[in-house]
C-alpha cells in the first residue's frame, strides 16, 4: 500500500538554525499538509498546500515558516530560525481529493530544539 | 473559536469489554468527522470517517461511531475490544469550508491482557 514518507526521522537542532523538514506524500494525492504536535498537546494544523500555493494555514504558521513542493514529488516545510517552542513532532500527510477526503499521515519528524 | 473534546485521556480495560470513548465538537455548521488511531511506533491512521447519510458509521477492526448532530457527539464504539486494540485515539473535525482538521486531546487506550 502506498505511505508517505517523512525525513528525517528525528533532528536535533540548535536555536536560530533553519531547518528543513522534508516529505514524499503519495504520488497521485494533490492536497498536501502539515501538522504538528508538542509533547503533551494536541495535533495542530499548520498549513495546506494545493496546486502549488497555499490554501489555508493556521496562527501558528508564521513568516518563519514556508512550504514548497520544489519537485512534483517532495513537500518540504522549513523554519527559518528555530525557537525553543518549535520543539515538537511534525507530521505531513496528504489527500486524493477532497470529496473523499482522508488524510494520510507519514510517521512525523521528531524536531528538537536545543 | 471551534474546539474538539474527548472526554478521557486514559482508559484501562480489559480484553472483552466494551469500548466508548467520547467526543464533542462546538462547530455548528456542517461538519466532516473523523476518528484516527496512533498505535505504538506507527502512524496516524484513519479509523472511520462521517461525511453524510447514515449516522452510524463502520470503521476498520471492528470499531464504529455515531454521530448525533443535536449532541454535536461522534462517540467511538467497540463491542468487544482486544489486547491488539492498545493505541492512542484522536477524533477530529472538519468544518466543510475549510481545509485543516481541528484535533481532540486523544485518548490513551491500554487494554489489559
Amino acid at each position: 500500500e502506498p505511505e508517505v514518507t517523512q525525513t528525517p526521522s528525528h533532528q536535533v537542532t540548535q536555536m536560530g538554525q533553519e531547518v528543513i523538514l522534508r516529505c514524499v506524500p503519495i504520488s497521485n494525492h494533490l492536497y498536501f499538509y502539515w501538522y504538528r504536535q508538542i509533547l503533551g498537546q494536541k495535533v495542530e494544523f499548520l498549513v495546506s498546500f494545493y496546486n502549488n500555493e497555499i490554501s489555508e494555514k493556521s496562527e501558528i504558521f508564521d513568516d518563519q515558516f514556508s512550504v514548497e513542493r520544489p519537485d512534483g514529488s517532495n513537500f518540504t516545510l522549513k523554519i527559518r530560525s528555530t525557537k525553543l517552542e518549535d520543539s515538537a513532532m511534525y507530521f505531513c500527510a496528504s489527500i486524493l481529493d477532497r470529496r473523499r477526503y482522508e488524510q494520510y499521515f507519514g510517521p512525523g519528524t521528531r524536531l528538537t530544539v536545543t | 473559536a471551534q474546539s474538539v473534546s474527548q472526554h478521557n485521556h486514559h482508559v484501562i480495560l480489559s480484553e472483552a469489554a466494551s469500548l466508548e470513548l467520547g467526543c464533542n465538537y462546538s462547530y455548528g455548521g456542517t461538519v466532516n468527522l473523523f476518528w484516527y488511531v496512533q498505535y505504538p511506533g506507527q502512524h496516524l491512521q484513519l479509523l472511520l470517517k462521517y461525511f453524510s447519510g447514515d449516522p452510524l458509521v463502520k470503521g476498520i477492526k471492528g470499531f464504529e461511531a455515531e454521530f448525533i448532530k443535536s449532541k454535536f457527539s461522534f462517540n467511538l464504539r467497540k463491542p468487544s475490544v482486544q489486547w491488539s486494540d492498545t493505541a492512542e485515539y484522536f477524533c477530529a473535525v472538519k468544518k466543510d469550508s475549510n481545509y485543516q482538521l481541528i484535533w481532540g486531546a486523544g485518548t490513551k487506550l491500554i487494554i489489559k491482557p
